[in-house]
């Protein structure tokens, strides 16, 4: 069975700060993708990265920068510098193959950053 | 381009009454997912379509039922509702073929739904 942990709840930290969310998954397949999708308040999830499991460069995009490891089974993603527009709920999630539509998603991570 | 719409945005139903949620996808996507969304029990698959048929379901009760049109839009409906059935229920739209961008979904604004 697939699954994904987003142990951290609740992150809370005052603006300019770093912060990393965690993302642990379990899965059998050798083949699979991880995503991060970002929540605003207005509801819709917004796609921020596919990373699939042969491909396990880090990748930095802005201020946005996400960690892949295998051999922990991780896939964490590290906001710098963080503004208040961050501010959302962060989920992490993974699919068993190229073209599946069903992802299994974390609970999610709400970040608040505070002026 | 226009992003994926979902009508209506908000509504509220009582117990044992039906509702029809609709989705209107990203114009040339073929595939139309729909999730709920609750507090206690996150983000969880439905069902997907793909040239109007399901191509995947989710873990769900029969009442929860879905169709999908030849021009893609969607429909997902939950009969004899319960106060359990209260949730965002988000539609996604992809290409639902092989190549890179395959999988990433593009989620609508999401479908309230609070049962009284």
């Amino acid at each position: 069975a697939q699954k994904v942990t987003q142990a951290q709840t609740e992150i809370s930290v005052v603006e300019k700060e770093d912060v990393t969310l965690d993302c642990v998954y379990e899965t059998r397949d050798t083949t699979y993708y991880l995503f991060w999708y970002k929540q605003p308040p207005s509801g819709e999830l917004v796609f921020l990265i596919r990373r699939n499991s042969f491909d396990e460069q880090n990748e930095i995009s802005g201020r946005y920068s996400w960690n892949f490891q295998k051999s922990t089974s991780s896939f964490n993603f590290t906001i710098t510098a963080s503004q208040v527009v961050d501010s959302a709920v962060y989920f992490c999630a993974l699919s068993h193959r190229q073209g599946a539509q069903k992802l299994v998603f974390g609970q999610g991570t709400r970040l608040t950053i505070n002026p | 381009k226009a992003g994926v719409t979902q009508t209506p945005r908000y509504l509220i139903k009582t117990r044992g009454q039906q509702v029809t949620l609709s989705c209107s996808p990203i114009s040339g996507h073929r595939s139309v997912s729909w999730y709920q969304q609750t507090p206690g029990q996150g983000l969880q698959f439905l069902f997907e379509y793909f040239s109007e048929t399901q191509r995947n379901k989710g873990n769900f009760p029969g009442r929860f039922s879905g169709r999908q049109f030849s021009n893609s839009r969607s429909e997902m409906n939950v009969s004899t509702l319960e106060l359990g059935d209260s949730a965002l229920y988000l539609c996604a739209s992809s290409s639902g073929q092989g190549g890179s961008g395959a999988n990433v979904l593009t989620f609508g604004a999401g479908s309230r739904l609070t049962v009284l």
